[in-house]
C-alpha cells in the first residue's frame, strides 16, 4: 500500500543552521504530498504541500520538491530558528476520501 | 473562526473504565477523522465520518472502539474498558469535502488518554 518513510529524530541543530528532512514515498499514481508541523502540545498544521512532480512547496522559509524520479519530498530551510523546533511530517492522501499516511515524525530541536 | 475543538485535552482513566473524547469540527466542515498518536510512533488514521455516517473504519480495533458523528453535536470517540495500550494522543481533524479531497486536513489539538 501507500507508505511514506522519513528520516529518524531527533535532529538537534544550532540556530541559523541548515535543516534538511528525508521524506521518500511509495504511492501509486501521484498523489499530493504534505509536510505537517506539530509544535510542543500543539495539533498538527500544514506547513506546505505540492500537488503534481516538479511542484515546489513552500511556507516559513521551508521549502521541499516533488521529485517523481527519487520518489522523494524532501524538506529543507536555510536558516533554522529556535521557534522551528517541533515535529515534522511527511503525509500523502491514501484514497480520495482524504485519509491520509503520516510518516512516523522527525523531532527538530534547535538550540540558541 | 473557531478550528477544530476537542474536549478534553487531558483525560485520567483507570484500566476498565469508559473514555469519551469530543470533536467539533470547523464551522462549514462536515467530514471528521480520527487518528491515534502512540508515544514515539505518528499518526495512525482511525476513522472517517460523516454526518450520522461511517464511511471508512478500517483503523479502528475491533472490539471496545466505536465512533459516531451525529446529525447534532460534536463527533465522539468511545473507548470502553480501556487498557494501558490505549494511552495515546487522538486527534481529531475535518475537512470540507470528502470524495476527491487531497486538500488539506485541519486538526484540532488533541486529547491526551492516559491509562493507569
Amino acid at each position: 500500500g501507500d507508505s511514506v518513510t522519513q528520516m529518524e529524530g531527533p535532529v538537534t541543530l544550532s540556530e541559523e543552521a541548515c535543516l534538511t528532512i528525508n521524506c521518500t514515498y511509495t504511492a501509486t499514481g501521484y498523489p499530493s504530498l504534505f509536510w505537517y508541523v506539530q509544535y510542543p502540545g500543539e495539533g498538527l498544521q500544514l506547513l506546505l504541500k505540492a500537488t503534481k512532480a516538479d511542484d515546489k512547496g513552500s511556507n516559513k522559509g521551508f521549502e521541499a520538491t516533488y521529485r517523481k524520479e527519487t520518489t522523494s519530498f524532501h524538506l529543507e530551510k536555510g536558516s533554522v530558528q529556535v521557534s522551528d523546533s517541533a515535529v515534522y511530517f511527511c503525509a500523502l492522501p491514501t484514497d480520495s476520501w482524504g485519509k491520509f499516511q503520516f510518516g512516523a515524525g522527525t523531532q527538530v530541536v534547535v538550540t540558541p | 473562526n473557531a478550528g477544530v475543538m476537542q474536549n478534553p485535552r487531558h483525560l485520567v482513566r483507570r484500566r476498565g473504565q469508559e473514555a469519551r473524547l469530543r470533536c467539533s469540527p470547523m464551522k462549514g466542515h462536515s467530514h471528521v477523522y480520527w487518528y491515534r498518536q502512540l508515544p514515539e510512533e505518528g499518526l495512525k488514521f482511525m476513522v472517517y465520518l460523516q454526518k450520522e455516517n461511517i464511511i471508512d473504519e478500517s483503523g479502528m480495533p475491533k472490539e471496545r472502539f466505536s465512533a459516531e458523528f451525529p446529525k447534532e453535536g460534536p463527533s465522539i470517540l468511545r473507548i470502553q474498558q480501556v487498557v494501558r495500550g490505549d494511552s495515546a494522543a487522538y486527534f481529531c481533524a475535518s475537512s470540507p469535502r470528502g470524495p476527491g479531497n487531497t486538500g488539506e486536513l485541519f486538526f484540532g489539538e488533541g486529547s491526551r488518554l492516559t491509562v493507569l
